[in-house]
């Protein structure tokens, strides 16, 4: 069955600590992924995807993701996170020949001054 | 204005009772979702539209019905609301073709409903 699946239902960190929320999938094709964020009271915004090639990608805010293929995850980090991050964190699974995206649960970033 | 435009964004009803969720897009594109979003579920899926007058069930379809008549609205329909609807709702749209806007959602705001 196809899947996503975030294992860390809530984090915290201080500012300026690192971060690295997880994400493994089950999927039969190769696999698209993203991730998405989502601040109170907002719609969701795209982070970054991978769809091929380098496996290591950048998104907007500074974060970054990597791909990796024997694990199936698609962990994301940020090196120092600011207290502006805090929201929830939505990884996500398509493919070339879907039209519908896999949802995680998404993890719930807290951050402490 | 550009973008995706949910309306009304928050709404309050009672069991029974017929609702109607718009979703209204000026990116003119081919695909439009509707999900739920609901504590430990994360989003799942109620319907999507390929077209106009072309929808199709997600993973949570029962209770809900959808219409496209036109490229630029996506409708959900309640056909009488549940307590078990209270929920969050998102429209989402995706263009077609390849290249870097290919497969990306882009979500509305969302409309919180309440069934009491």
């Amino acid at each position: 069955a196809q899947s996503v699946t975030q294992p860390d239902i809530h984090i915290t960190v201080s500012e300026g600590a690192s971060l690295e929320l997880r994400c493994n999938y089950s999927y039969g094709a190769t696999p698209y992924l993203f991730w998405y964020v989502q601040s109170p009271g907002q719609g969701l915004q795209l982070l970054l995807k991978y769809f091929s090639g380098d496996t290591l990608v950048q998104g907007i805010k500074g974060f970054e993701a990597e791909f990796k293929r024997s694990q199936s995850s698609f962990n994301l980090r940020k090196p120092s996170v600011h207290w502006s991050d805090a929201a929830e964190y939505f990884c996500a699974v398509g493919a070339a020949n879907t039209d519908k995206l896999i949802f995680g649960t998404g993890t719930r970033l807290q951050v402490f001054p | 204005d550009a973008g995706i435009t949910q309306s009304p964004r928050h709404k309050v009803t009672e069991t029974g009772t017929p609702v109607t969720l718009r979703c209204h897009q000026t990116e003119n594109h081919r695909y439009m979702y509707w999900y739920r979003q609901d504590p430990g579920h994360g989003l799942r899926l109620i319907h999507y539209s390929y077209g106009v007058k072309d929808t199709d069930k997600g993973e949570v379809s029962d209770g809900y019905s959808v219409s496209r008549s036109k490229t630029e609205d996506f409708l959900l329909t309640l056909e009488s609301a549940t307590s078990s609807q209270t929920s969050v709702y998102f429209c989402a749209t995706q263009g077609l073709g390849m290249g870097d806007g290919a497969n990306v959602l882009t979500f509305g705001a969302g409309s919180r409903l309440t069934v009491l």
